[in-house]
């Protein structure tokens, strides 16, 4: 149990073109759904943290209007990428946790590469 | 700010060998330690997961070990296989302005040899 899909796999779309990543938890209900982006060689950075029916909480850095995330259900989280630029190519990966409570593991989904041209 | 390092940053072996895997982090208040996999362009694999009042944890031929004192954690591969050929990451769990958060390391990239 406990799997996370990601859809799609794989984007390529063109500088100011808007991509919506989904990550769903398959077999359970996830109350908080975390997502992350990686570069080549770097380690995961968190870019916001979402709580079902609540507004994401975003890192540091991170621009919320860019970064639109939406976790409207217990196993949906959507991130979308607006008016995207090259400099936003990133590996990104969702993950998922059963409950609020902070010792519990997140299970993570297997990523989205995005490619913008 | 919680920070996470991981050393070294590649490391080839032939198999067979027990080798291990280095972590240390900067702040002790982590709640919990985790280990995990990461195989080329793909998602993590979570391998091992140390509370903060553990002191180690063991599945199969991976043992974890955390000394918060220190800031330090180990992973411990026991008779290495082709197949352990991964990224090994290890992320320290943290309280911030949204409940949590993992602090993630660059990984160590590890090579088996037949």
């Amino acid at each position: 149990g406990a799997v996370v899909s990601q859809h799609p796999s794989r984007v390529i779309c063109k500088s100011g073109t808007s991509v919506k990543i989904e990550c769903r938890s398959l077999d359970f209900q996830a109350t908080t759904m975390f997502w992350y982006r990686q570069f080549p060689k770097q380690s995961l950075m968190l870019m916001a943290t979402s709580n079902e029916g609540s507004k994401a909480t975003y890192e540091q850095g991170v621009e919320k209007d860019k970064f639109l995330i939406n976790h409207a259900s217990l196993t949906l989280s959507t991130l979308t990428v607006t008016s995207a630029h090259p400099e936003d190519s990133s590996f990104y990966i969702c993950s998922a946790r059963k409950n609020r409570v902070r010792i519990d593991t997140q299970y993570f989904g297997p990523g989205t590469r995005l490619t913008v041209l | 700010k919680q920070e996470v390092t991981q050393i070294p940053a590649a490391l080839s072996v032939p198999e067979g060998e027990n080798l291990v895997l280095n972590c240390s982090f900067t702040d002790s208040a982590i709640y919990n330690l985790q280990w995990f996999r990461q195989d080329p362009g793909k998602g993590l694999t979570s391998l091992l997961l140390i509370q903060s009042s553990q002191r180690e944890q063991t599945s199969g031929r991976l043992n974890a070990s955390l000394d918060k004192s220190s800031g330090r954690s180990t992973l411990y591969i026991a008779a290495s296989q082709p197949g352990d050929s991964a990224t090994y990451l290890c992320a320290g769990g943290e309280t911030n302005q949204a409940g949590t958060a993992l602090i993630f390391g660059k990984g160590t990239t590890l090579s088996v040899s037949s």
